[in-house]
């Protein structure tokens, strides 16, 4: 089945230092979304990427999206203790209907 | 306007009671999405539903899981008989037009079976 490999699984960062957090597709993605959970909370969504080769920046993140569209990555600038939680990358299921396959998502900690 | 909102935000069941979990979608919302996390793990697909219907259910158990979305009030994910493995957070999300848009999740509800 569809299946999105998200690496690394932890990284904990000193403040100030940088963070990125990658998937990978078997399969060619129409799409990739990111979303942002932190700690007891509820999945926020970031950004959604769409054209191969796409690069989106918001404020301190960047989001690649790869030319073949089978991989994407998140990139922060200078972490802050604010960008503690869990990054999840996310595909739409094969049928369209906005259903979701999340990757296992990489849990960022921020040390000040 | 209001986010998706779900209650009960925690819900303690003893092993074999039911769980009813509600979910109201973001105003205009007709479309309705389920999804499990289990601790330390990513989030896993249930069910959709639109208003009436159960459009895709591929990822519910085939028992004691069911779930509705009347043509009235909240959509319900019901747990009959629950066990100890199903202790996790369940999400409810909704979208505008069901297909590559973002999803908006609702806070959880947190089941713990004792």
């Amino acid at each position: 089945g569809q299946q999105v490999m998200q690496i690394p699984q932890y990284q904990h960062v000193q403040e100030g230092e940088d963070f990125t957090t990658y998937c990978n597709s078997s399969t060619t993605l129409s799409n990739i979304q990111w979303y942002k959970q932190r700690p007891g909370g509820h999945p926020v969504f970031l950004i959604q990427l769409v054209k191969s080769g796409e690069v989106k920046k918001q404020k301190r993140l960047t989001f690649q999206f790869g030319e073949a569209k089978k991989n994407s990555s998140l990139h922060i600038t200078a972490t802050q203790t604010t960008d503690v939680g869990t990054y999840f990358c996310a595909q739409e299921g094969s049928s369209n209907t906005g259903k979701l396959i999340f990757g296992q998502g990489t849990t960022l900690q921020v040390k000040p | 306007n209001a986010g998706v909102m779900q209650n009960p935000r925690h819900l303690v069941r003893r092993r074999g009671q039911e769980a009813r979990l509600r979910c109201s979608p973001m105003k205009g919302h007709s479309h309705v999405y389920w999804y499990r996390q289990l601790p330390e793990e990513g989030l896993k697909f249930m069910v959709y539903l639109q208003k009436e219907n159960i459009i895709d259910e591929s990822g519910m158990p085939k028992e004691r899981f069911s779930a509705e979305f009347p043509k009235e009030g909240p959509s319900i994910l019901r747990i009959q008989q629950v066990v100890r493995g199903d202790s996790a957070a369940y999400f409810c999300a909704s979208s505008l037009t069901g297909g590559e848009t973002e999803a908006f999740f609702g806070q959880g509800t947190r089941l713990t079976v004792v």
